[in-house]
């Protein structure tokens, strides 16, 4: 059974940082690319970045770039969202997301994801 | 970046009702269009990709059409685990983006 397993997330004040990680299981970790998705408290759903399978390629939403950084250790089959300056507008469940890209678009949409972590971000 | 609207944004229906969400893009995406099943306080579920495709596991009463900027999500007969928030999502250019969501409720 494919399972995505985030942690990492937690209380911290405007400005600070947080580590998060993605523990995968059940499929070939380092044959996909990977994604993190964000959604605010009652919002919509936000794509904040994506690696490719050797960590050659990186993407992210320009709301969280210089800030964010998206890597991964095929070895350990796990994902990881750095995340500094850290701001209230952060505030959100993270989830980790395998993603089926199409090759023809180097894009693609997100199967199966993780149960999500929360991230609060206020003094 | 593209954006993508959704509508209704939310709606009530009976079970048994034949009901069709919206999904519209600001520019042309081929058929690059995704389609998420979300219940309160679950992870996002994949129901539909290449905007027609049905996922391995999703009941045949949900369908997708659509290409270029118009796409609908179809479900034939509502049933009661179909109470839920929809998203679309393109995957035509970076930034991958969702629409909205339409919430669908109990009439």
């Amino acid at each position: 059974e494919v399972q995505l397993v985030e942690s990492g997330g937690g209380l911290v004040q405007p400005g600070g940082s947080l580590r998060l990680s993605c523990a995968a299981s059940g499929f070939t970790f380092s044959s996909y690319w990977m994604s993190w998705v964000r959604q605010a408290p009652g919002k919509g759903l936000e794509w904040v970045a994506n690696i490719k399978q050797d960590g050659s390629e990186k993407y992210y939403v320009d709301s969280v770039k210089g800030r964010f950084t998206i890597s991964r250790d095929n070895a350990k089959n796990s994902l990881y969202l750095q995340m500094n300056s850290l701001r209230a507008e952060d505030t959100a469940v993270y989830y980790c997301a395998r993603d089926d890209v199409v090759p023809a678009a180097m894009n693609g949409w997100f199967d199966p994801w993780g149960q999500g972590t929360l991230v609060t971000v206020s003094s | 970046a593209i954006r993508m609207t959704q509508s209704p944004s939310s709606f009530s229906a009976s079970t048994g009702d034949r009901v069709t969400i919206t999904c519209r893009a600001s520019q042309g995406i081929s058929s690059y269009l995704a389609w998420y099943q979300q219940k309160p306080g679950k992870a996002p579920k994949l129901l539909i990709y290449a905007a027609s495709t049905l996922q391995s596991g999703v009941p045949s009463r949900f369908s997708g059409s659509g290409s270029g900027t118009d796409f609908t999500l179809t479900i034939s007969c509502l049933q009661s685990e179909d109470f839920a928030t929809y998203y679309c999502q393109q995957y035509y250019s970076y930034p991958r983006a969702f629409g909205q969501g339409t919430k669908v409720e109990i009439k």
